[in-house]
């Protein structure tokens, strides 16, 4: 099915630990980014790519970083764990940059301990 | 104060009542407005998506932006347990259209 996947679906590193949360999209979407999301403060952008070769800093950028090599891979790395990471975190993609994002993965549950 | 402004709920409703769903924001650039939809553990689902005032229904959803009041709703007719999940409203315009979020109102239709 055409869509977002992400992988894994659940994780837990312990402090100081890097990881890889991975995103791939089939739709030929230019728009792509990260969110992670935390009881009661919605969803938070963490980087964000309009295009290959193209990515940004959100609102909540440190301690994670991006690239963006091809359309449809926009992976997100973990530097250095930490219990503050511990939070449930989506990628998304969409055509149209006005709009929101129309397509999320189904999450990544990270646990920090 | 935050950007934009949604009640956390929970809000617990008979089914087959009318809901209503509000959020309020204080940026006047922002020019699309959107609902989301997330069950349980899934991820976000755009429900609708609304550009600058007015109203747009689909089925049993009707999107309502005020402008002049900065304020909008979702209205869901006939509600069933189904739609029990939480929503969201986002909101975008400006310079780079970057979504702003609310903190999602969680609903719960009663059988």
């Amino acid at each position: 099915n055409a869509g977002v996947t992400q992988t894994p679906k659940f994780q837990v590193l312990k402090t100081g630990q890097s990881m890889t949360l991975q995103c791939a999209q089939d739709m030929n979407h230019e728009y792509m980014s990260w969110y992670r999301q935390d009881p009661g403060m919605g969803l938070r952008l963490i980087h964000y790519s309009v295009g290959a070769g193209i990515t940004d800093q959100g609102e909540v950028p440190n301690g994670y970083n991006v690239s963006r090599s091809t359309t449809e891979d926009f992976p997100l790395r973990l530097l250095s764990a930490a219990p503050s990471q511990t939070s449930v975190y989506f990628c998304a993609s969409k055509g149209d940059r006005r709009l929101g994002e129309a397509f999320f993965g189904q999450g990544t549950r990270l646990t920090v301990v | 104060q935050k950007e934009v402004e949604q009640d956390p709920g929970p809000l617990s409703v008979p089914e087959g009542a009318i809901v209503s769903l509000n959020c309020t924001y204080s940026n006047s650039a922002f020019q699309y407005f959107m609902w989301y939809r997330q069950y349980s553990r899934k991820g976000p689902e755009l429900l609708m998506y609304t550009y600058s005032s007015g109203n747009k229904e689909d089925g049993r959803f009707t999107a309502q932006v005020d402008k002049s009041s900065k304020y909008i709703s979702l209205f869901i007719r006939d509600s069933q347990p189904s739609d029990s999940a939480t929503y969201l409203c986002a909101m975008s315009g400006g310079s780079n259209y970057q979504l702003i979020w609310g903190a999602g109102t969680k609903l719960i239709i009663k059988p």
